[in-house]
This record gives structure tokens, sequence and C-alpha cells, in this order.
């Protein structure tokens, strides 16, 4: 079955830690996308990627790193700078017409910092 | 800033009963409008969507109705179903940002018995 895997589950990281969230898809698609999911606020872009080897911010990069180095897989580290990671991450991707499908998002990843 | 605002924040509705969902727009040159479902620990999954060269879209009991001089568009699920409990987002986007929706902040359904 084709789609998107998000993994681990649940990730706890203690204070002043580096994590990395694995994003995998087997849809060939070129598009791939983090976005931040906090109670009551939606979900906001952390990061995009249109092709390998190239990625762009969103509209809350700080903190947060990305590396898209194969098709199929645009990993999301979180440095200990961001000050406040407890969050529910989701990964996604799209077709060049994804208007027509839209994204397809993973099962997400919750991390919490303990 | 949030781009597209979304309400009401939750809402509760009978079995059989019409949920209605608003959200609205300030960036005019947005011109892709699609909704998305999210079940408990699941991503949230593309349910419908719209331009703003019509103003209503149906797909089985789900409607989006768009209002492009009061830039605020609108989900109706009829006869709701207590399987159509879950959180649903708008989103909307401009042609030229490849990709990148804009999120409203959801609402909570809940379908009663």
């Amino acid at each position: 079955d084709g789609g998107i895997t998000q993994s681990p589950k649940y990730l706890f990281r203690k204070e002043g830690q580096n994590v990395t969230l694995s994003c995998e898809q087997n849809l060939n698609h070129d598009a791939m996308y983090w976005y931040r999911q906090d109670p009551g606020q939606g979900l906001r872009l952390i990061y995009y990627s249109q092709i390998v080897n190239d990625f762009q911010k969103g509209d809350i990069a700080e903190g947060y790193s990305v590396s898209r180095e194969k098709k199929e897989s645009f990993p999301l580290t979180v440095t200990s700078a961001q000050k406040n990671p407890t969050a529910f991450y989701l990964c996604a991707s799209s077709i060049e017409s994804w208007e027509n499908y839209g994204y397809t998002f993973g099962s997400g990843t919750r991390l919490t910092v303990v | 800033q949030q781009q597209v605002k979304q309400s009401p924040q939750s809402l509760i509705v009978q079995k059989g009963g019409i949920s209605i969902i608003n959200c609205a727009y300030e960036n005019t040159a947005f011109d892709y409008f699609p909704w998305y479902q999210q079940f408990p620990g699941k991503g949230p999954a593309l349910l419908i969507a719209i331009r703003p060269d019509v103003s209503e879209k149906k797909e089985g009991r789900f409607t989006i109705s768009f209002n492009k001089s009061a830039k605020q568009f609108s989900l109706h699920i009829m006869d709701s179903q207590p399987g159509d409990s879950a959180t649903y987002f708008c989103a909307a986007s401009k042609s030229d940002s490849w990709g990148k929706l804009q999120f409203g902040a959801g609402t909570q359904v809940v379908v009663t018995p």
C-alpha cells in the first residue's frame, strides 16, 4: 500500500536534546511538508521541499532543521533551540497537481519534552 | 497571525442533524479552499475542495458554500452520523504558493446518537 510512514509514533525528549522525526513516502510525490499541530491553533508549516536537495522555511522554522537527500525521505530535527517543542508533528506529501488530490498526511509523531 | 479564521471551535449535533462550520479569510489572492477531516491520533485527510469560480460544491453529504465578496466559505454536513465525529479544518492557498496551505484552527464535531 502506498502512503506516508512517520516514526516513532510517540517520542520523549529531555531538555537540551536534539531529536529527529522520520518521514518516508512511497507515493513518488515530489513535494513534502512538515506541519506542527497544537490544540486550538490548527496546523502550522515548519518546512517544505519541492525537490530533492532543496527545501524552504515555512512560518515557524526557528529551532527546526530538515534534509531532503532522497525523494522518499524528509526527516525533521527538533533542536534544543526550539523553546516549546511539545506538539503533534505531521508530515505530508503531494504531487505537482496537489490541488486536485490534496496532501497525503502521515499518522503523526507526538513529541513530549520531559 | 492566523490567515484563515475558523468557527466554532467545537459543536455538538444530534444524529441526522446538520453541522455547519464557517471560515473567513483576508487574502484575496487565495484561490483554493480545501477541507480536511481528522480522526484522533491520525493525520488529516482531504474531504472536499472548492475554487472561487463556483459558489457551491457537493460531494455526498458534504457541501462547501463559497461567498467570494464576503471572503467566507463554509462546510455543511447533512444528515450527520456518529462516524462523522472528528476535527475538521478549513484551509486556503494561492496558486503561486505551490503546496503551502494555510489552515484554520479546527472544529471538533461530536455527533450524538
